[in-house]
């Protein structure tokens, strides 16, 4: 079983809907979460941290965490174009393991006109 | 957010020759850093994590006698890549703390071994 496991995709929106990610994570004990954006070619870039359980929201950004579920999410309101990339979702464990982050496989979002 | 950079940003080598790859963090100071690499169409896996003036921790299956890691200052990381071959052909990234939690990348090195 995967650690942290992210919808396959590839998802397909169009401009102006709602894109939603979804990840789940399989310790338990996981403190930290993140949302990642990668445009093809790029490093990733950090878009959503997200610690306690509930939903916070950045522009048009909104994490949602589940911590009872181990279930993370990331929902992209009036998506555009430029949103058209890998979505990395991360989890950190904590405690000893400070700091390291173990990723998902991604998930491609394309966003058409 | 924090600023993390990375030189070279892509080289491209002979087989058995060995390349470095440096990481600094422009405006913070990271005690600890971390190097990844990424193959076409998969995610991140962590390599290792580096200690500013103690060994770094690799993952496991990952040689440490031929990812070499110095992280000699709270501002620079190194991994040396000895003796390439063609497989270790890849897109190389180091990540850094910028806070308390978050990690912040910098924008990779691509490694071409002919």
């Amino acid at each position: 079983q995967k650690e942290v496991e992210q919808n396959s995709g590839p998802l397909s929106v169009p401009e102006g809907a709602i894109a939603s990610l979804n990840c789940t994570y399989s310790d338990r004990g996981s403190q930290s979460f993140f949302w990642y954006r990668q445009y093809s070619g790029k490093s990733p870039e950090l878009i959503m941290s997200i610690y306690s359980n509930g939903d916070k929201e950045d522009g048009r950004f909104t994490a949602q965490l589940n911590k009872a579920s181990q279930y993370v999410s990331l929902l992209i309101r009036d998506s555009q174009p430029s949103d058209s990339a890998t979505y990395l979702c991360a989890v950190n464990a904590g405690g000893t393991s400070y700091g390291k982050l173990t990723f998902g496989q991604g998930t491609i979002l394309t966003v058409h006109p | 957010g924090a600023v993390v950079s990375q030189h070279p940003s892509w080289v491209i080598c002979k087989s058995g020759t060995s390349v470095k790859i440096e990481c600094r963090s422009l405006d913070f100071q990271a005690t600890t850093m971390f190097w990844y690499r990424q193959f076409p169409k998969q995610s991140l896996m962590l390599m290792a994590t580096s200690n500013e003036g103690s060994k770094a921790t690799y993952e496991q299956g990952v040689e440490k006698d031929k990812f070499l890691i110095n992280h000699a200052s709270l501002t620079l990381s190194t991994l040396t890549v000895t003796s390439a071959h063609p497989e270790d052909s890849s897109f190389y990234i180091c990540s850094a703390h910028g806070g308390a939690h978050e990690q912040y990348f910098g924008p990779g090195t691509r490694l071409t071994v002919t």
